[in-house]
């Protein structure tokens, strides 16, 4: 039962672009829902996130979108740089929990 | 210090062999966490331990024995394992067993023979 899904393995985008990721969630009882960015032979890192009550947060280049009644949350990367190029896990809390269910991943690939 | 130190990177290990996988932070964080991590697959939580306490235990085989010696150390001890527990194993840290905001470290990633 994959609770946190992110459905493109793989996105290109080009350098300046805007890069969006996408993550679909099933589980109505994740209170924190989170980015990590992971490079190769690197542990991941945390990148931003955002609360179940929010709907937006901003870092930098970095935005989170959370839809709830679509149980959908995205990552835009404005612009992309080439440094952006690394494998992208949305990640999301249970509530009272110390677990984070990771979804599958999003490879970006930022072309010059 | 804001790092989660991880040793070996790399590990080579027959299925009759004991070995350990060592993690260590001095960020004062009281949460640590072992994940497992298959190729092409995401991160799976397999033990927390809060204040250096066994709190969660995610139906690991017991031939995955984890220990906290301290509040900045964590063990993972590995006996009689199989070629499929070939992974990536990673540790993680956080301030309070609550918080969400992991410092991973590099991982070691294990191959068994």
């Amino acid at each position: 039962d994959q609770q946190v899904k992110q459905n493109s393995p793989s996105l290109s985008v080009q350098e300046g672009r805007i890069s969006i990721l996408n993550c679909d969630y099933t589980n109505s009882m994740f209170d924190y829902f989170l980015w990590y960015k992971k490079y190769p032979a690197e542990g991941p890192t945390f990148l931003i996130s955002i609360s179940s009550i929010k709907d937006k947060n901003e870092d930098g280049r970095f935005t989170v979108f959370l839809n709830k009644s679509a149980k959908h949350l995205s990552l835009h990367i404005v612009p992309s740089q080439p440094g952006d190029s690394a494998v992208y896990f949305c990640a999301a809390r249970i509530q009272g929990a110390q677990k984070l269910v990771f979804g599958q991943g999003t490879r970006l690939t930022i072309n010059p | 210090d804001t790092e989660v130190t991880q040793t070996p990177k790399h590990l080579v290990m027959g299925m009759t062999n004991k070995k350990s996988l060592k993690c260590e932070q001095h960020m004062g964080h009281r949460a640590m966490y072992w994940y497992k991590q298959k190729a092409k697959k995401p991160p799976e939580l397999m033990f927390v331990y809060s204040y250096e306490k066994l709190s969660i235990n995610e139906s690991v085989p017991s031939r995955f024995s984890p220990e906290c010696p301290n509040s900045s150390l964590l063990n993972l001890h590995l006996h009689a394992l199989q070629p499929e527990d070939s992974a990536l194993y990673l540790c993680a840290s956080s301030q309070e067993r609550t918080s969400y905001g992991y410092t991973f470290g590099s991982g070691t990633r294990l191959t068994v023979v």
